[in-house]
């Protein structure tokens, strides 16, 4: 079975505020996950990737990997109406040939 | 610049016809990937490539068809037995095929029936 799964939202928060995003994954193998964020009509660009449990941060941004929850999560602290996206969770999964499963995607909208 | 280009970046396709969408990267990656993204859906692997002249079918493989004669070209060609072939089709890259390596994506392009 794979299979990540995600809120496809939307999730709206003011402007300012931190929005929390959150994805699970089945396969208890994986080693990589990644983050995309997607506008409307546009390609998926990577955000962050993170391998290990704990946070990555990278300046508004910060990964947060559980693998014994098989959950990682992606916050972004002082959301602007700019971050107004769809954010893909991308997961490689060792039954899968190592190959990436994308969540649903869960829709952000920052409202001014 | 280096990344992944792809087009046409709009398509329209008569029934019965094979069309076929470029991708070009200059990134010198090993790995290509074509996946299809239908709205309000995630991506769904169609087909991959590790190195030239080699390929894989990915979940959603048929109906459609792939070559790797060149590093930097991975053609896609969605051929009539495609029933529903409206979509949004991404190429994508990394620099191997190993699982801690990102994916890069091309700008899509947005295929529709006549």
């Amino acid at each position: 079975q794979k299979e990540v799964e995600q809120n496809s939202g939307p999730l709206s928060v003011p402007e300012g505020a931190i929005a929390s995003l959150n994805c699970t994954y089945s396969d208890r193998g994986s080693q990589s996950f990644f983050w995309y964020r997607q506008y409307s009509g546009k390609s998926p660009e990577l955000i962050m990737f993170i391998y290990s449990n704990g946070d990555k941060e990278d300046g508004r941004f910060t990964a947060q990997l559980n693998k014994a929850s098989q959950y990682v999560s992606l916050l972004i602290r002082d959301s602007q109406p700019s971050d107004s996206a769809t954010y893909l969770c991308a997961v490689n999964m060792k039954n899968y040939g190592q190959n990436f499963v994308f969540g649903p995607g869960t829709r952000l909208s920052v409202l001014p | 610049d280096g990344g992944i280009t792809q087009s046409p970046k709009y398509l329209f396709r008569k029934e019965g016809q094979n069309v076929t969408l470029s991708c070009e990267q200059n990134l010198n990656h090993d790995a290509m990937y074509w996946y299809r993204q239908d709205p309000g859906q995630g991506l769904r692997l169609i087909y991959y490539s590790q190195i030239v002249n080699d390929f894989q079918k990915g979940d959603i493989a048929e109906g459609y068809s792939v070559s790797r004669e060149k590093k930097e070209s991975f053609p896609l060609t969605v051929t009539s037995a495609q029933k529903n072939p409206t979509a949004f089709y991404l190429c994508a890259s990394s620099p191997t095929g190993t699982s801690n390596q990102p994916q890069h994506f091309g700008d899509g392009t947005r295929l529709s029936i006549l």
